[in-house]
């Protein structure tokens, strides 16, 4: 299972654009990256999932090189509300995810 | 999180007592999985099961820990005998059937946070 590096936290202010950037040099040719979002008190909420190039939903970006080693997270125009912990991890069909401690973002008014 | 259902929410235990967690998957979902979280850390897999078959449980503590997925009913999470040590937030996942080709994420309940007193 591939291992992940993430920065440990990071600073925003309200209305910036944040990205979180991860490491996966070991990942596997059927492996997936996928992101989450967890806030005190709750479990894990799926945010992004992409295998290559670039994936937009109603909430983020997710952007992956050709090589696939790397993804970077991006969030636009950042709200208080989005003070949480993500975190990124790459799987293969959803079998035994392993979780990193994450990125803690604060957002700051 | 609305779908995968946990209880209790908070389940106080003394040592020694034992400690049944219970998860209700999605609808439709057939694979479940138990994940734990001491506080400020990520989450630790314990096991992967699907309807009456544990697939993985790699992450399971060798002793007092078990966990079911019966053919009809929730998912069960048993502690046998517990100690301060197993006071932490225990998060169920599930996802549905794979296809080949696909991915599916998890998607998580809010927890059972379980307090050894």
């Amino acid at each position: 299972l591939a291992k992940t590096t993430q920065p440990i936290s990071m600073d925003s202010y309200e209305g910036q654009e944040v990205n979180i950037t991860c490491s996966h040099n070991n990942i596997a040719t059927n492996d997936y990256i996928t992101w989450y979002q967890q806030f005190p008190s709750q479990g894990p909420r799926f945010i992004i999932q992409g295998y290559k190039t670039k994936v937009t939903n109603e909430v983020a970006s997710l952007f992956i090189p050709a090589d696939r080693k790397s993804s970077t997270l991006s969030l636009p125009r950042v709200s208080l509300s989005d003070t949480a912990v993500y975190y990124c991890l790459v799987d293969t069909g959803g079998f035994k995810t392993i979780f990193g401690a994450g990125t803690r973002l604060f957002v700051k008014a | 999180n609305a779908g995968v259902m946990q209880n209790p929410r908070h389940l106080v235990r003394r040592r020694g007592q034992e400690a049944r967690l219970r998860c209700s998957p999605m609808k439709g979902h057939s694979h479940v999985y138990w994940y734990r979280q001491l506080p400020e850390e990520g989450l630790k897999f314990m096991v992967y099961l699907q309807k009456e078959n544990i697939i993985d449980e790699s992450g399971m503590p060798k002793e007092r820990f078990s966990a079911e997925f019966p053919k009809e009913g929730p998912s069960i999470l048993r502690i046998q005998q517990v100690v301060r040590g197993d006071s932490a937030a225990y998060f169920c996942a599930s996802s549905p059937q794979r296809r080949s080709g696909e991915n599916q994420p998890q998607h998580f309940g809010d927890g059972t946070r379980l307090s050894i007193l």
